[in-house]
């Protein structure tokens, strides 16, 4: 099983659609969780951090299921502009740079 | 400006040729790494650093090295290029290792 595991997608949704991904992570003990969005050919960008208690960003929504040792992302009321890769990131608690986790992201895409 | 810059952003060359690629920053972050990413892998750790006497081996370091000729100036250096070193490579900063990473642009780099 790899370390951090997204479904490769693409989604492909309509415009003003919900939208729901997950990322699977086997270290138990893993701390730190993100979400990052990645356009075609640019670096990657930060979406948003994933907090125990879950949390929300306007359309975005990001929670953590310890129990189930998965990070979900919502987007509600999806625009073309959602179209990119999103890329989940998974850092284990007291380690290293070197354990740090980047899936190798979810296409989506947008259509009107 | 942009806080991480990366040069040259595009770079063909041979195989068995030295090349450099150059990181700079403007976010006065200790931490810097170097991410190789090729489609359907994800984002890889070549080399991290947390200050300029610090630099550690990430998880494919074989065939690159690295500099840190400063807080802001991080440097990876391929001593004689392969084709299977053919892929986009990233430098990032952050302020610690729990953190957001901020990244550069980008070089791609195809080794003919």
């Amino acid at each position: 099983r790899k370390e951090v595991e997204q479904d490769p997608g693409p989604f492909n949704v309509p415009e003003g659609a919900t939208v729901a991904f997950n990322c699977t992570y086997s270290n138990s003990a893993s701390q730190s969780f993100f979400w990052y969005r990645q356009d075609c050919r640019k670096e990657p960008k930060l979406l948003m951090s994933v907090y125990s208690s879950g949390n929300e960003d306007g359309r975005f929504t990001a929670q953590l299921n310890r129990a189930s040792q998965y990070i979900s992302l919502l987007i509600r009321d999806s625009k073309l502009s959602d179209s990119a890769t999103y890329l989940c990131v998974v850092n284990p608690q007291g380690s290293s740079a070197s354990k740090i986790i980047f899936g190798s992201g979810t296409r989506l895409s947008i259509r009107p | 400006d942009a806080d991480v810059t990366q040069t040259p952003r595009n770079r063909i060359t041979k195989t068995g040729k030295r090349i450099m690629l150059e990181c700079s920053q403007t976010k006065g972050h200790d931490r810097m790494y170097w991410y190789r990413q090729d489609p359907g892998l994800g984002l890889r750790l070549i080399y991290y650093s947390f200050d300029v006497k610090d630099i550690n081996k990430g998880e494919i370091s074989d065939g690159y090295s690295v500099s840190r000729q400063a807080q802001a100036k991080f440097s990876l250096s391929l001593e004689s290029a392969i084709p299977n070193q053919t892929a986009l490579y990233f430098c990032a900063t952050s302020e610690t290792t729990y953190n957001e990473q901020f990244f550069g642009p980008g070089t791609r780099l195809t080794v003919l």
